[in-house]
């Protein structure tokens, strides 16, 4: 299948300061990709919509001025954590579709970023 | 929005046959998709469901009833691998995929 890689894998950090997640999509050219969020035992939140070339949009109750996307190329997405605090903590997870296999709506998934905020 | 809904656990012995429900309403649909998730890993994809009926890939059957909300993930000759987190995950008109709280299985010897 195609393949999305995510980095880094884990980060560890202080209160305040801020982490950069990167996602790409290695094999196909994704315009759009999908951020998740996923705390201890629980489901998979969407975070927010990534669009090559423009805005993200993001779900209700996210703040876009915390957790910046930016989407400037066909592979690449980044997530950043901006003053991350400890409740920011979380296993992040990227997706992106593609397209050029049809519409089987598959997502692929990225291998997830684990942030530990101290 | 979305309202997924799906049981916490389930435990089942080697071999046997499992079946995972997912109940939803939606404000829009287009697809309905269970994936596999073991802990610490993101979530492989295991079927696709937009039509009514049965889709069957090897081990792993799903089946969907659109005028119900409802949807059923059937795993058979379990295997020990098989103890993992299944998302019962529906897909809007804007391709935004919204996850259940996952089911976690327990496969024992």
């Amino acid at each position: 299948g195609a393949v999305v890689s995510q980095h880094p894998s884990w980060v560890i950090c202080k209160s305040g300061t801020s982490v950069k997640i990167e996602c790409r999509s290695l094999d196909f050219q994704a315009t759009t990709m999908f951020w998740y969020r996923q705390f201890p035992k629980q489901s998979l939140m969407l975070m927010a919509t990534s669009n090559e070339g423009s805005k993200a949009t993001y779900e209700q109750g996210v703040e876009k001025d915390k957790f910046l996307i930016n989407h400037a190329s066909l592979t690449l997405s980044t997530l950043t954590v901006t003053s991350a605090h400890p409740e920011d903590s979380s296993f992040y997870i990227c997706s992106a579709r593609d397209l050029s296999r049809g519409d089987t709506g598959e997502l692929f998934f990225g291998e997830g970023s684990r942030l530990t905020v101290l | 929005g979305q309202n997924i809904d799906q049981p916490t656990e389930m435990t089942a012995t080697e071999g046997a046959i499992v079946q995972i429900n997912c109940t939803y309403q939606t404000s829009g649909f287009n697809g309905l998709f269970w994936y596999q998730q073991h802990a610490g890993e993101a979530p492989t994809f295991l079927s696709y469901n937009v039509l009514d009926g049965l889709e069957e890939k090897g081990r792993f059957s799903s089946f969907l009833s659109r005028s119900k909300g409802y949807s059923y993930l059937l795993l058979k000759e379990l295997q020990m691998k098989d103890s993992a987190s299944y998302l019962c995950a529906v897909r809007d008109g804007d391709y935004k995929l919204s996850f259940g709280a996952g089911t976690t299985v327990t496969v024992r010897a």
